[in-house]
């Protein structure tokens, strides 16, 4: 079945540092990711999607994009905010449209 | 718009107790999820439903838990018999059409079984 895998846990950054988060996954078909961020006492919210390989999704100052050779996702963002502090989720709908969840980053920003 | 709506927020059972949960999703959505989130995990699904047909239960772990959504709008999770291992956040999600577009999150019922 189709699987996403985030292996960062934790990062934690000074603000104003460059954040890159990477994501790889397995499918049998043309996925579409998405970017999901979590905040404390919330649930997901969407953050960026993208639907084709090497093009850039754009999002609060957040980018993303994906390799189709490397199978690959990543998220990043030139200059972290305090207020970036949350948990961040790679996510994968494939050919059988269930969306399927990455264990998640949690980003600490230190101001 | 009202988001998705969940309620309790929070429940606390000892072993052998049960417990439900309700979704009520976004207006016109037709498509509503339930998702289990255990503690500093990603949301894994547990069953969607496409109006109040079931279409992916395969997660849902059949002996216990239950879900149905009778009417096609509101939907009800129901754990009978809860285990220490089913302390997580029960997130609901909807949205329209069974497609690749956003999940609208509620924030959650979360389960603390003793």
């Amino acid at each position: 079945g189709d699987s996403v895998t985030q292996k960062q846990g934790q990062v934690t950054l000074s603000e104003d540092d460059f954040l890159f988060i990477n994501c790889t996954y397995s499918t049998t078909t043309y996925p579409t990711l998405f970017w999901y961020v979590q905040y404390p006492g919330q649930g997901p919210q969407l953050l960026l999607k993208v639907t084709t390989a090497n093009n850039k999704g754009i999002s609060r100052g957040f980018e993303a994009t994906y390799d189709k050779g490397t199978t690959s996702f990543h998220l990043q963002k030139a200059s972290v905010q305090e207020s970036d502090s949350a948990v961040y989720f790679c996510a994968l709908v494939g050919g059988n449209y269930k969306y399927v969840f990455g264990a998640g980053t949690r980003l600490k920003v230190i101001a | 718009e009202a988001g998705v709506t969940q309620s309790p927020r929070y429940a606390v059972l000892q072993e052998g107790q049960a417990v439900s949960f309700w979704c009520d999703p976004i207006s016109g959505h037709d498509t509503l999820y339930w998702y289990q989130q255990p503690r500093d995990q990603g949301p894994q699904l547990l069953v969607y439903f496409r109006d109040e047909a079931v279409i992916d239960n395969s997660q849902l772990p059949s002996d216990r838990f239950s879900a149905v959504r009778p009417k096609g709008t509101n939907s009800t999770l129901k754990i009978q018999s809860a285990k220490q291992g089913d302390t997580a956040t029960y997130l609901c999600a909807s949205s329209f059409g069974q497609n690749t577009g956003q999940l609208y999150f509620g924030e959650g019922s979360k389960l603390t079984v003793l």
